[in-house]
């Protein structure tokens, strides 16, 4: 049983460029949630999501930031005209049907804009 | 705002130690807390978690204990292993079903040989 999967694990991206970041959650799982992580902090959330619902994205930036959860494929989390301050790591976790209590987290990913 | 915090950046242990991590919380509202484990490159793993109904978890070698009169939290770990050093962060999900977890800042727990 596979657990939650990320990719790219790494991402580098020029000031301006889209980032594109990707999200397969556990087998069975139908909530994924969206996690930011800046050098020496804890993680802030961005984004819940069920498949082809936004449930909540009161951590999301306003702008140029984000998310979906299509019926088929994975969850993206989409960057436009990236910034310096948008490098960190991002981290996708996904609990099942009832209740975000078993979250489980994948690998990240590490975004550096250049 | 509410939010959960950690009392010491870093703890520096013997191997063998006793390691005791500490969380204060200030949303007395939540009512369900758990204890994620990190290490260098890797998603967050969860370890221990514990209801606001319970004072006290045990697992393999960890305990959790919650204090709500105080709003702490704190992760004991017995005999300390290099393997257990990480950074170690709390999280709480206020009492409210399929919300975000809310996580402090987090302890870099260094274990010596």
């Amino acid at each position: 049983n596979a657990g939650v999967m990320q990719n790219p694990r790494h991402l580098v991206r020029r000031r301006g460029q889209e980032a594109r970041l990707r999200c397969s959650p556990m087998k069975g799982h139908s909530h994924v949630y969206w996690y930011r992580q800046l050098p020496e902090e804890g993680l802030k959330f961005m984004v819940y999501l069920q498949k082809e619902n936004i449930i909540d994205e009161s951590g999301m930036p306003k702008e140029r930031f984000s998310a979906e959860f299509p019926k088929e494929g994975p969850s993206i989390l989409r960057i436009q005209q990236v910034v310096r301050g948008d490098s960190a790591a991002y981290f996708c976790a996904s609990s099942p049907p009832w209740g975000a209590e078993e979250q489980f987290f994948g690998p990240g990913t590490r975004l550096t804009v250049l | 705002g509410e939010s959960v915090g950690l009392h010491l950046p870093t703890l520096s242990v013997q191997e063998g130690d006793n390691s005791i991590i500490n969380c204060a919380y200030s949303n007395s509202a939540s009512d369900y807390f758990i204890w994620y484990k990190q290490e260098s490159g890797k998603g967050p793993q969860f370890i221990i978690d514990i209801r606001s109904n319970m004072d006290k978890r045990q697992g393999q070698r960890v305990t959790v204990l919650l204090n709500k009169t105080v709003k702490h939290l704190s992760l004991q770990i017995a005999a300390t292993q290099p393997g257990d050093s990480a950074v170690y962060f709390c999280a709480e999900i206020p009492n409210q079903a399929g919300t975000a977890l809310i996580f402090g800042k987090g302890t870099t727990l260094s274990v010596s040989s």
